[in-house]
């Protein structure tokens, strides 16, 4: 079974730092996406940052990058210089086959500190 | 603009009250699928369909029906709620592409008492 590991339930963050946050998952397809959705207050989920499988570079989306870590299945996400709108809860997603086949974490609420 | 529409936000219920949660898009994506978000189990997918007259069961289906006549609605049925399906759920489309992702409704938040 595909399943997606978030080991830090909580976290905090002092504005203007950087914080990194975990995630795992367990596959045995070699042809897959991963995913940061970031869900504030307001509930809409938002599509934070994703990486291909097959890309050795890691993604970077101006204050938020990854450390992919394939063998390890390791896809953790930092999120630089640190603001009060990054306070939100964060779910790693991994998605394989075609369209319908995507497996979220169970989140990691993250709090930034003025 | 591109969205995924869903309503209501809020609904309170009793149990045994047939209810639907609407679900529209207007991307002409393929795929929609309903997912429901409870703590720290994130967010489980009930149903998917990968096209009109096309559906199939996600990882918890019991309790839930959907239908898929038209490319752009995707409605959420919970034809007797019970207390265990209080829950906030979540509408979502695609266009099948695995880079893509989905694009999220705005969530209901539904209570059933």
């Amino acid at each position: 079974a595909q399943t997606v590991t978030q080991s830090q339930p909580e976290m905090s963050v002092q504005e203007a730092e950087t914080v990194t946050l975990s995630c795992t998952y367990d596959t045995s397809e070699s042809d897959y996406y991963l995913f940061w959705y970031k869900q504030p207050p307001s509930r809409q989920m938002i599509l934070v940052i994703r990486q291909e499988a097959y890309k050795q570079q890691n993604a970077t989306e101006n204050r938020f990058s990854v450390n992919f870590q394939k063998a390890a299945k390791s896809f953790s996400l930092k999120i630089s210089d640190s603001q009060l709108g990054d306070a939100a809860m964060y779910f790693c997603a991994y998605s394989y086959g075609y369209g319908q086949n995507f497996v979220f974490g169970p989140g990691t609420r993250l709090s930034v500190l003025p | 603009e591109a969205q995924v529409t869903q309503n209501p936000r809020y609904l309170i219920t009793v149990t045994g009250k047939k209810l639907t949660v609407t679900c529209s898009q207007n991307m002409n994506h393929e795929y929609m699928s309903w997912y429901r978000q409870d703590p720290g189990l994130g967010l489980r997918q009930i149903y998917y369909s990968m096209n009109v007259e096309v559906t199939d069961k996600g990882d918890v289906p019991e309790g839930y029906k959907v239908s898929r006549k038209e490319k752009r609605n995707f409605p959420l049925i919970l034809e007797s709620p019970s207390p265990n399906q209080t829950s906030l759920y979540f509408c979502a489309s695609s266009p099948g592409d695995r880079d893509y992702g989905y694009t999220f409704g705005s969530g209901t938040r539904l209570t059933v008492v």
